[in-house]
């Protein structure tokens, strides 16, 4: 299966808002309401920020919100911080027990 | 606090082999699908397989299927993967992480790199 459909890079200024998208078919993201998102920071592990196309898990911050709308998942992030600077990749489940990773897009602020 | 600690990795040649390690602690590792996931240096992640909690139940990406072997031991909180025939393609760092029911990935280890070269 091919990678789920990401822009490469996005960017925005502090305080504004910036959105995400995550491309799939009606074999993933269209099928599943089992979409996920993770932050990776330069050097680190990922980070789960968004499950279940737009739960939050206890500690990630309210800023951060998902949503879907047939095949394409989108993430979306208000008040940009400096913090935000990071890699985003979204996830889908893919049927037959297996998930599917975007391309990853990288957020400059 | 949930702990996940990658062992095993290196410098291999190819087509040789090399069994990674996942330490797990804090949380009930036996109650828990794991999975593995990599990333080539540079490019994004991929998820490689997945293994059901009494280990029975094992799933992988194509690309890998034949090559690589997920299994568990929850008698000592640890998770491995075996692979075998390495490729330069393999090259990359390998994280564990705790795969909850809805598909997402809560918990994530720093990753072991796996460098593939002669």
């Amino acid at each position: 299966q091919s990678a789920l459909t990401q822009p490469a890079s996005v960017s925005g200024s502090p305080g504004q808002s910036i959105t995400i998208s995550c491309t799939g078919t009606s074999s993933d993201v269209g099928s599943y309401n089992l979409v996920s998102w993770y932050q990776q920071h330069p050097g680190k592990a990922p980070q789960l920020i968004i499950y279940e196309v737009y739960k939050r898990p206890s500690g990630v911050s309210s800023r951060f919100s998902g949503s879907k709308s047939g095949d394409t998942a989108s993430l979306t992030i208000s008040g940009l911080q400096a913090e935000d600077e990071a890699d985003y990749y979204c996830c889908s489940y893919a049927g037959s027990n297996t998930l599917l990773f975007g391309g990853g897009t990288k957020l400059t602020v | 606090e949930v702990q996940l600690v990658e062992s095993g990795g290196g410098l291999v040649q190819p087509g040789g082999s090399l069994r990674l390690s996942c330490a797990a602690s804090g949380f009930t590792f036996s109650t828990y699908w794991m999975s593995w996931v990599r990333q080539a240096p540079g490019k994004g992640l991929e998820w490689v397989a997945n293994i059901e909690q009494d280990g029975s139940e094992k799933y992988y990406v194509d690309s890998v299927k034949g090559r690589f072997t997920i299994s568990r031991d929850n008698a000592k909180n640890s998770l491995y993967l075996q692979i075998h025939t390495l490729r330069a393609e393999d090259t990359a760092v390998y994280y564990c992480a705790t795969r909850d029911f809805d598909w997402s990935l809560d918990n994530w280890g720093q990753g072991t790199l796996v460098t593939v070269s002669s």
